[in-house]
């Protein structure tokens, strides 16, 4: 079964800090997205790539940055935290075209206090 | 800009029909998505248009006016489980780029 997995279904972190959230893809597709997901604004495009090292703003990326070294992972970078970027994160992965859209992680449900 | 719009809450009884509405704007068009999604679970894909007219799928039709900026998803026999949410998509652009409405949330009574 095709996968996309986070490494963490929920995180607490400190404002201020630094915050890793990966994400890894095993179906070989050369798109992988990240998206942040809030009650009444639905699901807003933070950063994607469409190749190893290829990066492209979304929505919304101020406050993020990413990092993709090789096809199977992408992972977000959250410069420094602050409250407002308490939400869910969701990663999806797909081919350059897909009927079927993308294929989605679980969700990272980040906390900062 | 962007724009996809689509009705907050819903309810409905089980058994029952239920049209979930989407209107878009967007600078584009490559096709519409439906997903579900529920609580606390990543959305799962249920439907895809491209050209004018009714997808069907089981339990479960989608519908394309690209003229008019409108697309419904169609859930007939409602079941309890289809309580969820129901997300609207349009990929604009290239690298396969969706860009989501806030969501539907469907509500199935007894």
């Amino acid at each position: 079964d095709v996968k996309v997995t986070q490494s963490s279904r929920y995180l607490v972190k400190r404002t201020g800090e630094k915050v890793f959230l990966e994400c890894v893809q095993d179906m070989d597709h050369e798109n992988m997205f990240w998206y942040r997901q809030d009650p009444g604004l639905g699901l807003r495009l933070i950063y994607f790539s469409y190749d190893v090292k290829m990066k492209e703003k979304g929505d919304i990326p101020e406050g993020y940055s990413v990092s993709r070294e090789k096809k199977e992972r992408f992972s977000l970078i959250l410069e420094s935290a602050s409250t407002n970027q308490t939400s869910m994160y969701l990663c999806a992965s797909s081919p350059p075209v897909a009927n079927y859209g993308y294929t989605f992680g679980s969700g990272t449900r980040l906390t900062v206090v | 800009g962007q724009n996809i719009d689509q009705p907050t809450e819903m309810t409905a009884t089980e058994g029952a029909i239920v049209q979930i509405n989407c209107t878009y704007q967007t600078s584009g068009f490559n096709g519409l998505f439906w997903y579900q999604q529920h609580a606390g679970e990543a959305p799962t894909f249920l439907s895809y248009n491209v050209l004018d007219g009714l997808e069907e799928k089981g339990r479960f039709s989608s519908f394309l006016s690209r003229s008019k900026g409108y697309s419904y998803l169609l859930l007939k026999e409602l079941q309890m489980k289809d309580s969820a949410s129901y997300l609207c998509a349009v990929r604009i652009g290239g690298y396969n780029k969706l860009i989501f409405g806030a969501g539907t949330r469907l509500a199935v009574h007894p």
